[in-house]
Parts: structure tokens; sequence; C-alpha cells
């Protein structure tokens, strides 16, 4: 398996409060994505980052920040969550070689309720 | 209409049955994913394919790049294949984004 991590696994806040999740990873992958799982939707992108400090919007990213200051974590922050922000948060990892693609490997999830 | 279609949405079976998920899409692309998810767990991923099929156990993947279509096959099911599989595709444009249908969620009743 991938060296992928989640913290926390899970998370119950309130609305209003700020929400940081973490994902870290051993493989030393350039690319990180963070996505949200909800029921009746495929996996949408949130924001993903293509190396250090180097990140870019997904198709959902109204309401998240991320920052990558280092290779190996990739932080996604609510500043103030909602609770159309209760969902299933994966983080994904892959490498990416010049005129090639590289499959993309998943943490475990951190499911997090917004009250 | 979403750009990843699958077919069916449930599936339910009995262990043996022979079983096939086939998902659609719409843009060209460089790379069909197939993921698994079993409930409440993590997705892990199962095939990568760009042309013709991949054979893992008792899992075969096909892809049809000019019908823009793949199916995913599963030989002597068995309940512990009951899972959600998931596919994804990147399309051509240059980033590393995909595009995910909802899934398929597959029962083995044994």
């Amino acid at each position: 398996d991938a060296g992928i991590t989640q913290s926390p696994r899970h998370k119950v806040t309130e609305t209003g409060t700020p929400v940081t999740l973490r994902c870290h990873q051993t493989e030393n992958h350039r690319y990180m994505y963070w996505y949200r799982q909800d029921p009746g939707h495929g996996l949408r992108l949130i924001h993903y980052s293509y190396g250090v400090k180097d990140t870019d919007k997904g198709e959902v990213s109204d309401g998240y920040s991320v920052s990558r200051s280092k290779t190996e974590d990739f932080l996604l922050t609510l500043e103030s969550a909602t609770s159309s922000q209760t969902s299933v948060y994966f983080c994904a990892i892959s490498e990416s070689d010049r005129g090639s693609y590289n499959e993309q490997f998943f943490g475990p999830g951190t499911r997090l309720t917004v009250l | 209409k979403n750009e990843v279609e699958q077919s069916p949405q449930n599936l339910t079976a009995q262990e043996g049955e022979f079983i096939t998920i086939n998902c659609s899409y719409s843009v060209g692309i460089s790379a069909l994913h197939w993921l698994q998810q079993h409930p409440g767990g993590g997705i892990v991923s199962l095939f990568m394919l760009s042309s013709g099929k991949k054979k893992h156990g008792r899992l075969i993947a096909t892809i049809n790049i000019q019908e823009k279509h793949s199916s995913l096959h599963i030989t002597a099911s068995h309940p512990r294949d009951s899972a959600v599989y998931i596919c994804a595709v990147k399309a051509l444009s240059g980033n590393e984004k995909l595009t995910f249908g909802t899934g398929t969620r597959l029962t083995i009743i044994p």
C-alpha cells in the first residue's frame, strides 16, 4: 500500500469553526489531491498540488483553502465550516513523469461532520 | 449529463456468478481507472488502462477507446467482492485531474 495517512480520521465540529485536515505521504510523490465524497456524487476534486507551494483549484473549491509547505504534507482548511461541508474527505497522491500519467493512490479518508 | 456514466448503479448477484460493470465516458481520455471501495473503507486502485485489456486474479478490465467504453468483469464472484466499484477517467487535457463516475454498488449473496 502507498504510504498515505490522513488525520484526523473522524471529526465533529460546529458551524463557523475552522477545521484543518492533514494528508501525509511517505512516497515522495509530486502530486497530491483533496477530494470530497458525498452520496449521489462521484468523488469531486477540491484542490490539488503539483509541487511544494504549487496548488490549483478543483471543481468544488469554494470555502476551502490548501497549503503545501513540504513535499510530504498537504493541508486542507475550512476557514469557517458549514453544514454543507459535512462529507468524507479523501487525499490522494500520484507521481507524474513528463508525457505519461500515473495512477492515483488514496488515503483512508476523514469523516467530517459539521453540526 | 455526467462525463462518466456507470451502469448498473446497483447490482445483486449470487456467489459464483460472472459480473460485468460498465463505464461510458464522453471525452477523449488518456487513461481510465477502476477503483474499489468497501463499505466504510478506503479506496483501492484496481486497474489503470489506456487500451486493450488487463487481468488481475478474478478481475478483468477492458477498454474500447473508439467507443468510449470500459467494462470491469469479475469471474467466480465471492461475497468479499461486495463493494462499490468506481470508474474514473483522465481527459486528454494537459493536467492530472480525474473525473469520477458515481459508482456501482455490488452485493454478492452467499
